[in-house]
């Protein structure tokens, strides 16, 4: 079975400061990696994708996350916050050989101007 | 409009009363999610569906009705409301499987008094 896990449920970060969430996975087989963001009253849209190709994948907004098969993970950093990144955060992992996404529980980034 | 769209975006019922919430998308993906966001949970899948009249159960089914007899739409019965059905229902597609992004709707509020 997969599973995510998001430590921490809320992040704040000041305007212009390093952004970063985190994100574990259990998974029995490799995984395809997706993190996605929702704002306020909308659903949730991609920021980006890991789908075993290159490890450090870039995403919208100037973010990006690097898969790390050995410690599990597939952090989300911004080099640096806007006031506009301020959302609610979800990882998302699934796999070939089935039918579902499982996604973490978020992570609500707050921006301090 | 192209898109997935759900309708509608906010209802008010009564514990007891049967309630349909629907999701059209215009991509004819094969794949589509019913999901249910709560606070601390994250998003819970409730039922998916590979294809047209093929649906599955997800994490937390029980109390929900899905059916798929066109591939463009996927409507989710409550067959009869209870105030632990209060959430928000986020309707997905994806295109032919998990290496590929879900595309969210917009979410329904729903709230059951």
């Amino acid at each position: 079975a997969q599973s995510v896990t998001q430590l921490g449920s809320h992040v704040s970060v000041s305007e212009g400061a390093l952004v970063l969430l985190r994100c574990n996975y259990s998974s029995s087989v490799p995984p395809y990696l997706f993190w996605y963001v929702q704002y306020p009253n909308q659903g949730l849209q991609l920021l980006l994708k890991y789908t075993s190709a290159a490890t450090l994948v870039k995403g919208i907004n100037g973010f990006e996350a690097e898969f790390k098969k050995s410690e599990t993970s597939f952090h989300l950093t911004k080099p640096s916050a806007h006031m506009s990144d301020a959302a609610e955060y979800f990882c998302a992992v699934s796999v070939n050989t089935g039918n579902q996404f499982y996604f973490g529980t978020g992570t609500s980034l707050t921006v301090i101007p | 409009d192209a898109g997935i769209t759900q309708s509608p975006r906010y209802k008010i019922t009564e514990t007891g009363r049967q309630v349909t919430l629907m999701c059209h998308q215009t991509w004819s993906h094969s794949y589509m999610f019913w999901y249910r966001q709560d606070l601390g949970h994250g998003l819970r899948l409730i039922y998916y569906s590979a294809a047209a009249d093929i649906t599955d159960k997800g994490e937390v089914p029980d109390g929900y009705v899905v059916s798929r007899s066109k591939t463009e739409n996927f409507p989710l019965t409550l067959e009869s409301a209870t105030r632990s059905q209060t959430s928000v229902y986020f309707c997905a597609s994806s295109p032919d499987g998990m290496n590929t992004e879900a595309f969210f709707g917009q979410g329904t509020r729903l709230t059951v008094v």
